[in-house]
Order: C-alpha cells, then structure tokens, then sequence
C-alpha cells in the first residue's frame, strides 16, 4: 500500500540555520503531498500541500516541491526561529482520498 | 468558521467504564476521519466517513471502539468497555473535496483510563 517514509527525529537547530526535513513515499496513483505541524499539546495543521509533481508548497518560509522522478516533497526553510520548534509531519492522500502520514520529526530549534 | 471542535478535551475514566468522544466538523466537509496518536504507534487512521456513511473502519483496534455519524454536523468515537492501553489523543479531522485540499483536525480528545 501507499506509505511516506520521514527522517528521524529529533533534529536540533541553532536559531537562523537551514533547516531540511526528508521525506519520500510510495503510491501507486498520483497522490496529493502535505506537511503538518503539530505544536506541543495542539493538533495538527496544515502547513503546505502540493497537488502535482513539479508544484512547489509553501507557508511561512517554508518550502516543499513534489519531486515525481525521486519521489520525494523534502520540506525546507532558510532560517529557522525558536517558535518552529515542533514536530512535522509529511502525508499523502492514497486513491481512497485517505491521508496517510509518516511518523513525524521533531524540531528543536535553540536560541 | 470555529474550525473541527472535539470535546472533552480532556477524559480521565476508569478501566471498564464508557466514554465517548464528540466531534462537530466544518459546515460543508463532507468527509470526516478519526484517529489517534500515541508515542509507540504514531498516527493511526481508525475510520472515515463520506457523506455520514462509514467507509472505511478497518482501522478500529476491536470490537469495543464504535463510532457514529447520525448527520453531517456529528460524529461520536465511543469505547465500552474502556481500557488503559486505550490512552492515547484522539483527533477528529474533516475535510471537502475527498481530501485533495488537506484535512482540518481538531484540538483533540486527551483520554487516560486508568
């Protein structure tokens, strides 16, 4: 079946650095892609989507690019601050219309 | 738009006892999903529905874990009898357009059963 594969957490940050979060997965279909963030005792939201390959999603600084050839929607942002320090995770909607998430990766973002 | 609400916030029972968990979604999402979040498991998809009627509920650990959606502004999870490893946060999301467009959760359901 469907499935996304994310980098393992946590990653630990200083405040300003690049931040990169791996993510790849494997559908038979064409699958929309998102990030969600999940802050501490909240739950999730929606950060960016993209729908077909080539689009690029982006929300408050961050960034994703559906890659069809590498199968991956890595989620970046050039200069991470404190409040981003959350955990992140990458999803796909499968030929059913369910989404399916990775396993999350925890940001920790130091001052 | 107040956004998918869930309540209780949060649940303390005890082994054995009923509980049931309310969701109202967004007016206008036709599709609304239940899941819940613990440390070992991650997120898990426990059923949808489409339109108020139940699609897909393989996701529902056993017997005891019932859900319902009598009109498209309601839905409840309910578990009886509940037992401790049910503690988990359970999350109600909606979404329009069969999901293409992303999901809205809710703030969640913290349960303890203790």
């Amino acid at each position: 079946g469907d499935s996304v594969t994310q980098m393992e957490g946590p990653v630990t940050l200083s405040e300003e650095a690049f931040l990169t979060i791996n993510c790849t997965y494997t559908a038979t279909g064409y699958p929309s892609l998102f990030w969600y963030v999940q802050y501490p005792g909240e739950g999730l939201q929606l950060l960016l989507k993209a729908t077909k390959a080539d689009d690029k999603g982006s929300n408050k600084g961050f960034e994703a690019t559906y890659r069809k050839e590498t199968t991956s929607f890595h989620l970046e942002k050039g200069s991470v601050q404190v409040s981003d320090s959350a955990v992140y995770f990458c999803a796909l909607t499968d030929s059913s219309y369910k989404l399916i998430f990775g396993s999350g990766t925890r940001l920790l973002v130091r001052p | 738009d107040a956004g998918v609400i869930q309540s209780p916030r949060h649940e303390v029972t005890e082994m054995g006892q009923e509980v049931t968990l309310r969701c109202k979604p967004i007016s206008g999402h036709n599709s609304l999903f239940w899941y819940r979040q613990t440390m070992m498991r991650g997120l898990e998809l426990l059923i949808y529905f489409n339109n108020n009627v139940p699609i897909d509920d393989s996701g529902m650990p056993e017997d005891r874990f019932s859900a319902k959606m009598p009109n498209a502004s309601f839905s409840t999870l309910k578990i009886q009898p509940s037992e401790p490893r049910d503690s988990a946060v359970y999350f109600c999301a909606s979404s329009s357009r069969f999901g293409n467009y992303g999901y809205t959760f809710g703030s969640g359901t913290r349960l303890t059963v203790v």
